[in-house]
């Protein structure tokens, strides 16, 4: 167990909709990262937040937008879905310049 | 160009041999270098982190950075059925960290 928790675990809806992901960081970290992984792209960096501010953008897409709290969780949402936005998302969260932990990852499918 | 290169494999190898894993990558801003494994559907998880050239060693595995070549190994000794998996090379450039594809490796017992 890392120690980051993502919900929902599975998650299927229709093309157009909007949906939310979220990642609790381990207990301490105030890095959190965001990554989709499809089998054609693998491992793609969409976003990092620090103690709730933006700090790095990578592929992410308009329709897609992330947030840090407060309370250090952070929320991924996903909208106006197409197919091809189906993939294990995952979130990792780290302290400092460390080890990046990860989650379990979010299975969306996009019918 | 993409920033990091892995062959995706699959690479099957009998069990016992040694494995060999490969990267390279084009940007010399990167500054630490690590080895991730993946197990299905599971979350990644770190095996080697390093930040200069030349090996570190951690049990039967071992991680060489060549800086000068852009080129980033990992070396799996006495290979086991139990590391079968998808192996990740990951590279820190600043707060962002690339990944490469994975390469999926089989181990045949």
């Amino acid at each position: 167990d890392s120690g980051v928790t993502q919900t929902p675990k599975h998650l299927i809806t229709a093309t157009g909709q909007r949906v939310t992901l979220r990642c609790s960081p381990r207990s301490g970290d105030l890095s959190v990262y965001w990554y989709q992984q499809s089998l054609d792209q693998g491992l793609q960096f969409l976003i990092q937040y620090y103690n709730g501010e933006e700090r790095a953008k990578g592929n992410i897409l308009e329709r897609f937008s992330a947030q840090q709290f407060p309370d250090l969780h952070s929320e991924l949402n996903l909208s106006s879905l197409e197919l091809g936005d189906s993939a294990l998302y995952f979130c990792a969260s780290r302290v400092g310049a460390g080890e990046l932990f990860f989650g379990e990852g979010s299975r969306l499918t996009v019918l | 160009q993409k920033e990091v290169e892995q062959d995706p494999g699959p690479l099957s190898v009998p069990e016992g041999a040694i494995v060999s894993l490969n990267c390279t990558y084009s940007n010399s801003a990167f500054q630490y270098f690590m080895w991730y494994r993946q197990y299905s559907r599971k979350g990644p998880e770190l095996l080697m982190y390093t930040y200069s050239s030349g090996n570190k060693e951690d049990g039967r595995f071992t991680a060489q950075v060549d800086k000068s070549s852009k080129y980033i190994s990992l070396f799996i000794r006495d290979s086991q059925p139990s590391d079968s998996a998808t192996y990740l090379c990951a590279m820190n450039r600043d707060d962002k960290i690339i990944f490469g594809k994975g390469t999926r490796l089989h181990i045949l017992p």
